[in-house]
């Protein structure tokens, strides 16, 4: 099983509305979940850090983290043809950080 | 300006040609960590160091090494490149285990 999985998607949505990007990890332990962005060719760049149950909002941007279902998703709201890019998930469980593999997301104008 | 910043950014080398690729951060971060990125595999850690003259294997160590002498430098290190080493490879840096990771902007390297 692999520490953390994502949607590969792509996923597809329309300017303005909220895409919504899911992610579980196998860890109780784990500590700390991250959202980054990666643009193709580029090096993820980091758009949220959660540590403690619950929501967790940036503007655009809200994390939610559930430890008990051990899950952590990340919702865009108003989405823009920037956001067009791969999201990636990440977990810091012990010592080492694990990365799902991305889900693709495309904002259609 | 706080930054990652890795050598080279693109290197074809032969099987066997011994490189280094060169990682260094400004921010006094305790963490760093090499990642390589490969299509439908996504970021795997290859190794990390908690700090000076720490380092622990990640998940795909097999064929590298590395050292942390200094804080800020963390060589990645290819004694016998093969072709299955050809990838994306990033250099990330943190203040500590449990703190989000910044990269570098990646060196692609293809081994023929």
């Amino acid at each position: 099983q692999k520490e953390v999985e994502q949607n590969s998607g792509p996923l597809s949505v329309p300017e303005g509305a909220i895409a919504s990007l899911n992610c579980t990890y196998s860890d109780r332990g784990s500590q700390s979940f991250f959202w980054y962005r990666q643009y193709s060719g580029k090096s993820p760049e980091l758009i949220m850090f959660i540590y403690s149950n619950g929501d967790k909002e940036d503007g655009r941007f809200t994390a939610q983290l559930n430890k008990a279902s051990q899950y952590v998703s990340l919702l865009i709201r108003d989405s823009q043809p920037s956001d067009s890019a791969t999201y990636l998930c990440a977990v810091a469980t012990g010592n080492q950080f694990y990365f799902g593999t991305g889900t693709s997301l495309t904002v259609i104008p | 300006e706080a930054q990652v910043t890795q050598n080279p950014r693109y290197l074809i080398t032969v099987t066997g040609k011994k490189l280094t690729v060169t990682c260094s951060q400004n921010m006094n971060h305790e963490y760093m960590s090499w990642y390589r990125q490969d299509p439908g595999l996504g970021l795997r850690q290859i190794y990390y160091s908690m700090n000076v003259e720490v380092t622990d294997k990640g998940d795909v160590p097999e064929g590298y090494k590395v050292s942390r002498k200094e804080k800020r430098n963390f060589p990645l290190i290819l004694e016998s490149p093969s072709p299955n080493q050809t990838s994306l490879y990033f250099c990330a840096s943190s203040l500590t285990e449990f703190y989000e990771q910044y990269f570098g902007p990646g060196t692609r390297l293809t081994v023929t």
